[in-house]
């Protein structure tokens, strides 16, 4: 099936600075990704849509100023954490339907884990 | 307003027997679909089986089988003869009707295989 990654994998950073999460579709192109976040054992949460080549889609409730997301092309849709905090410590994950492929499935990138001391 | 509801925080099945993980929804739209993801410790989200609303016949994959009742609105999963590597979560999940569409989350249902 199609790949998405996600890198980095892991990230640690310090209260205060900005985490940029890449998410990439390896073998196929996206016009259209998502961003979600998971707490520990609780479901995904969707942040966002992310459109290629326009301006993102924020959930009600998702700060879009904190929350920054760039579709910059077909196979890259980055999320920025700015000024991080503890409280968004938690799991990213992002996910992508192919764009004119046959499969109904979404495929979802490894996730990203972000603590924030 | 698109909503999925797993009512089974967490299951303990012994090894080899056959489970369901139960899965309603509720939704305006006519046409959508429904999706079930298992997500081991790892973190990894596995796409496991999907159903159209339109689908005449209930989805299949392997060991996975949708039960579908789209009068009841229930999307239940079934995995037969389950194994020790079946532990995980389980999300239930819905989507519009276009690919492109955002996919909601229900809140999952922890499943652990008793050897």
């Amino acid at each position: 099936g199609a790949v998405v990654s996600q890198h980095p994998s892991r990230v640690i950073c310090k209260s205060g600075t900005s985490v940029k999460i890449e998410c990439r579709s390896l073998d196929f192109q996206a016009t259209t990704m998502f961003w979600y976040r998971q707490f520990p054992k609780k479901s995904l949460m969707l942040m966002a849509t992310s459109n290629e080549g326009s301006k993102a889609t924020y959930e009600q409730g998702v700060e879009k100023d904190k929350f920054l997301i760039n579709h910059a092309s077909l196979t890259l849709s980055t999320l920025t954490v700015t000024s991080a905090h503890p409280e968004d410590s938690s799991f990213y994950i992002c996910s992508a339907p192919q764009a004119g492929g046959i499969a109904d499935e979404q495929f979802f990138g490894p996730g990203t884990r972000l603590t924030v001391l | 307003a698109q909503k999925i509801t797993q009512t089974q925080p967490g299951m303990f099945v012994q090894e080899k027997e056959a489970v369901t993980l139960d899965c309603t929804y509720d939704t305006s739209d006519p046409s959508y679909g429904l999706f079930w993801y298992k997500q081991p410790s790892s973190g990894e989200m596995i796409f496991l089986i999907y159903q159209g609303s339109y689908d005449q016949q209930n989805a299949t994959e392997g060991r996975y089988s949708l039960n579908f009742q789209k009068a009841r609105k229930s999307a239940n999963l079934v995995i037969s003869a389950s194994q020790l590597g079946d532990s995980a979560m389980y999300f239930c999940a819905m989507r519009g009707k276009n690919r492109d569409d955002k996919i909601i989350f229900g809140k999952g249902t922890r499943l652990h295989i008793l050897p």
